[in-house]
C-alpha cells in the first residue's frame, strides 16, 4: 500500500483535458513539493514535473501541476494517444526521512 | 549529458545478496543526490535509498536493515547492495540522480535492471 494515494486509472478522449489526483499527508504532500513522473511499458520513469509544477525543458505547457494542502494534482490539456502511460507522483516524507510514492495511475486513451 | 548505465546479476536464490552498480558519466558527485529505486513486476514505484555529499545515506526504513548504498568516486560509480533477499524483492531496479536537497526530483535514469529471486 503507497503512502500517497492515486485513482489506479484514469481515461479521456483525445483533446479533453483530464486530471490525476495525488493526496498524502502533513508529512508529505503538505509540507514538501511534490513531483510526477511519467512511465512506458519497459521504460524508465522521466521527470514531467518537479516541485509541484515547474516543467523540465521539452515537457509541452499542456501539461500542468498544482499543490493545494496535502493533495496535488497533474492535468494534461489536449490529449493525446501518446500521452497513455502511467504516472507517479512522489514526495519527500520528513516522519520517513525518505521518499514516497503514489500507486500509480494509467492514462489511456479513448 | 549526464548518463547513467547500470549492470548487476539478474538471478538470485533466497537468502543471497543482491549486488547493483551504476556508472555515472558526465557529473561528479557533488550537487547530485544518487539514488536507487525499484519496481516489482506490474507494480509501482519504491524508493531505496539515496546518496548525497550534504546529506549524507538515507534509506527506507522498511528495507534499512538490509540495505547499503556506497560510492566510488574514484569510478564515478555508486552501488546498491540487498542482503537476505526473497521472492518479494523481485522487481527491476533503477540508478537515478537529481539535484541535491530537492527530493526525489530525479532527471537522470538508469536503464534498469531485472532482478528475480528464485529458487
Amino acid at each position: 500500500q503507497s503512502v500517497l494515494t492515486q485513482p489506479p486509472s484514469a481515461s479521456g478522449t483525445p483533446g479533453q483535458r483530464v486530471t490525476i489526483s495525488c493526496s498524502g499527508s502533513s508529512s508529505n504532500v503538505g509540507s514538501n513539493f511534490v513531483h510526477w513522473y511519467r512511465q512506458l511499458p519497459g521504460t524508465a520513469p522521466t521527470l514531467l514535473l518537479y516541485r509541484n509544477n515547474q516543467r523540465p525543458s521539452g515537457v509541452p505547457d499542456r501539461i500542468s501541476g498544482s499543490k493545494s494542502g496535502t493533495s496535488a494534482s497533474l492535468a494534461i490539456s489536449g490529449l493525446r494517444s501518446e500521452d497513455e502511460a502511467d504516472y507517479y507522483c512522489v514526495a519527500w516524507d520528513d516522519s520517513l526521512s525518505g521518499g514516497v510514492f503514489g500507486g500509480g495511475t494509467k492514462l489511456t486513451v479513448l | 549529458q549526464v548518463q547513467l548505465r547500470q549492470w548487476g546479476a539478474g538471478l538470485l536464490k533466497p537468502s543471497e545478496t543482491l549486488s547493483l552498480t551504476c556508472a555515472v558519466y558526465g557529473a561528479s558527485f557533488s550537487g547530485y543526490s544518487w539514488t536507487w529505486i525499484r519496481q516489482p513486476p506490474g507494480k509501482g514505484l519504491e524508493w531505496i535509498g539515496e546518496f548525497s555529499h550534504s546529506e549524507g545515506t538515507r534509506y527506507n526504513p522498511s528495507l534499512k536493515s538490509r540495505v547499503t548504498i556506497s560510492t566510488d568516486t574514484s569510478k564515478n560509480h555508486f552501488s546498491l547492495r540487498l542482503t537476505s533477499v526473497t521472492a518479494p524483492d523481485t522487481a527491476v531496479y533503477f540508478c537515478a540522480s537529481g539535484p541535491v536537497g530537492s527530493g526525489p526530483w530525479y532527471n537522470y535514469w538508469g536503464q534498469g535492471t531485472l532482478v528475480t529471486v528464485s529458487s
